[in-house]
């Protein structure tokens, strides 16, 4: 089984919102990462969670907060967003940090 | 730096026909390579890997084979289908090559597929 889950798959938001994505796995992968990926563009690293403990974060907006609560789950909270933060967010997991990484089916962000 | 260049799209063929999408890649380190395939609307599915040179990856009739001696990972497959139509991406990961072993994707390729 190599699924990753995400919740919601669409959502819509203001910019005095505040929200959250959810992502979920359940292959016992110990890193987990966050990405943003604009039309016809390839996907952008956004954070890295590590045996969960953030690893890396690519100089995101504050407005973007990522949260492991445990090895299975990883939340972005969303807040005071803008409208060029719509974007398709993409969450994947791999064994440990390096491995070969597997995707979830996004959440796609509209903020007016 | 690591980087993946590949072929501009889009790609349009017609059903049955021969698909090769080119891959090639600068690493400073010994990469693993992979295609990955999005469908619209969708999120990215691995399709194929290799993680070491001259391995052949294959799955769904889609084959590539790591070269390391023209740093090439080059998508092919014999008779391509309608439900073939997506952009693929080619992607790294090196873990000695300053990037953390972070997947380093290329900019993808459309592809149509037509009946």
């Amino acid at each position: 089984d190599t699924e990753v889950t995400q919740t919601p798959k669409h959502l819509v938001m203001g910019m005095t919102n505040k929200k959250s994505l959810k992502c979920e796995q359940h292959m016992g992968h110990r890193a987990m990462y966050w990405y943003k990926q604009k039309a016809k563009k390839p996907p952008e690293l956004m954070f890295v969670y590590s045996y969960e403990k953030l690893s890396i974060n690519e100089s995101v907006p504050s407005r973007f907060s990522p949260e492991c609560p445990n090895s299975s789950l990883l939340n972005l909270h969303l807040h005071a967003l803008q409208p060029e933060d719509s974007a398709l967010y993409l969450c994947a997991s791999s064994q440990t940090q390096g491995e070969t990484q597997y995707f979830g089916p996004g959440t796609r962000l509209l903020v007016l | 730096g690591n980087s993946v260049t590949q072929m501009e799209g889009p790609v349009t063929l017609s059903e049955e026909a021969f698909l090769t999408i080119n891959c090639t890649y600068t690493a400073t380190g010994y990469p693993s390579l992979f295609w990955y395939v999005q469908y619209p609307g969708e999120g990215l599915q691995l399709l194929l890997k290799a993680t070491k040179a001259d391995d052949k990856g294959s799955n769904k009739g889609f084959e590539a084979t790591y070269r390391k001696e023209t740093t090439s990972f080059h998508l092919e497959k014999g008779s391509v289908q309608v439900s073939d139509s997506a952009v693929y991406f080619c992607a790294l990961s090196d873990e000695n090559g300053g990037s953390q072993g972070n997947l380093i994707f290329g900019k993808g390729t459309k592809l149509s597929v037509k009946p």
